[in-house]
């Protein structure tokens, strides 16, 4: 079992808060990546990180933002939540060998 | 666009059938394959990968998939599925991008074997 952990795991909000997602890892990986996922769909990656105060925008638009101020912690904050931004999000992170270990995803829901 | 494709989307076997799901990439140049599994209620966790050397990778519990480069194609097989199979696969390639490596997930393909 992979030690990566993400809180909320559900989390129903109004539109308009301001929202933290927590992710965290306790395997000292340098690389971790936040996706995004809608039910039979891909993951898109949103956001991804190779080491401390470095982060960087995936492939999919996203009005997340990310940091990364310790190697074990990558926050994902939404500033002001829409009914667009109702999903699935993974966090994950990566060894040398770039195999990925993922959290248990947080499901978001914002009415 | 550039993509990773899955073809088989829902796929329904009995036990002791044979599976094969299809993978195909669209990125030229070096990537690396990995194929993912999200069993119920569980974690998405790896089920095999390629980096290089021979092109048939053995996996757990059984799984194997093939990287033929002139196809494009990583595609995951197993001669004889369980029931405990039953659960979410995903192709994933690691490709170039912007002078670093990223991630890039297919749709996924949902496989349901009957006892």
């Amino acid at each position: 079992e992979a030690d990566i952990y993400q809180t909320p795991r559900y989390l129903v909000i109004g539109t308009g808060k301001k929202i933290t997602l927590e992710c965290s890892q306790t395997m000292g990986h340098d690389k971790m990546y936040w996706y995004q996922q809608d039910p039979g769909m891909e993951l898109h990656l949103i956001h991804y990180s190779y080491g401390v105060n470095s982060t960087e925008k995936g492939d999919l638009s996203s009005e997340s933002t990310v940091s990364r101020i310790r190697t074990e912690h990558f926050p994902l904050t939404l500033e002001s939540a829409r009914p667009s931004h109702t999903s699935q999000y993974l966090c994950a992170s990566s060894d040398v060998t770039d195999t990925q270990y993922f959290g248990p995803g947080t499901r978001l829901t914002v009415l | 666009a550039q993509s990773v494709s899955q073809h088989n989307h829902h796929v329904i076997l009995s036990e002791a059938a044979s599976l094969e799901l299809g993978c195909n990439y669209s990125y030229g140049g070096t990537v690396n394959l990995f194929w993912y599994v999200q069993y119920p209620g569980q974690h998405l966790q790896l089920l095999l990968k390629y980096f290089s050397g021979d092109p048939l990778v053995k996996g757990i519990k059984g799984f194997e998939a093939e990287f033929i480069k002139s196809k494009f194609s990583f595609n995951l097989r197993k001669p004889s599925v369980q029931w405990s199979d039953t659960a979410e696969y995903f192709c994933a390639v690691k490709r170039p991008s912007g002078g670093s490596y990223i991630p890039t997930f297919g749709r996924g393909t949902s496989l349901i074997v009957h006892p």
